[in-house]
């Protein structure tokens, strides 16, 4: 089983700042399989990000992913108000497809 | 717009058995482009993986639950269903339904999600 470990588990920032999330992989993802993902309380899990850099249909471009190997980030290049939620990675690069445990970014 | 709706009982007895129905709109559950996927999150946790069914009817379960684990396709009404054994206090979670976007067999992202299911076990 792939391993995500998110970093950190929370981030205290302020609108119009800039937020870089983490997700450690405990062996190699191949093929950058790495999506991120946005939960608001109450509600499902919205795809931001796919194949670790490419955004989802509507996100808009402040919204970067990058990384390879073991170490992907998400960045928030200026946050907007409505980016305050819970992130999480998930890995499909092996058949058991496995998430971090999250980032809280408030 | 592709929409899932899950469906089934908020509260369940242990030992007792889940079933959920996830009901597809707005696009084809038919598909070979798309993995029909359960995933749950436990209260104040993140998310876990359960399984997910192909519109072929070939499956695959997350080991730790696999045992207890049934998930069927219903093509002609654009449906997926979980059946999940023996129920106790640890499987009380949101149950989510989700789309499952095929890059290679078995690899896959989630591009749609439905609102989620509460199930409680209690007696």
């Amino acid at each position: 089983e792939v391993v995500l470990t998110q970093s950190p588990g929370t981030l205290s920032l302020s609108p119009g700042e800039r937020a870089t999330l983490s997700c450690r992989a405990s062996q190699s993802i191949t093929n950058f399989y790495v999506a991120w993902y946005q939960q608001k309380p109450g509600q499902a899990p919205r795809l931001l990000m796919y194949g670790a850099s490419n955004r989802a249909t509507g996100i808009p471009d402040r919204f970067r992913g990058s990384g390879s190997g073991t170490d992907f980030t998400l960045t928030i290049t200026r946050l907007a108000p409505e980016d305050f939620a819970v992130y999480y990675c998930q890995q499909y690069g092996s058949s058991l497809l496995t998430f971090g445990q999250g980032t809280r970014l408030e | 717009q592709v929409q899932l709706r899950e469906s089934g009982p908020g509260l369940v007895k242990p030992s007792q058995t889940l079933s959920l129905t996830c009901s597809v709109s707005g696009g084809s559950i038919g598909s070979g482009d798309h993995y029909w996927s359960w995933i749950r999150q436990r209260p104040g946790k993140g998310l876990e993986f359960i399984g997910y069914i192909y519109y072929t009817g070939s499956t695959y379960y997350n080991a730790s639950l696999d045992g207890r684990l049934r998930i069927s396709i219903d093509t002609s009404k654009s449906q997926f269903s979980l059946e999940l054994r023996s129920m106790t206090a640890a499987d009380t979670a949101v149950y989510y339904c989700a789309r499952g976007v095929a890059i290679l067999a078995g690899r896959y992202y989630f591009d749609f999600w439905g609102q989620g299911s509460l199930v409680t076990v209690s007696s």
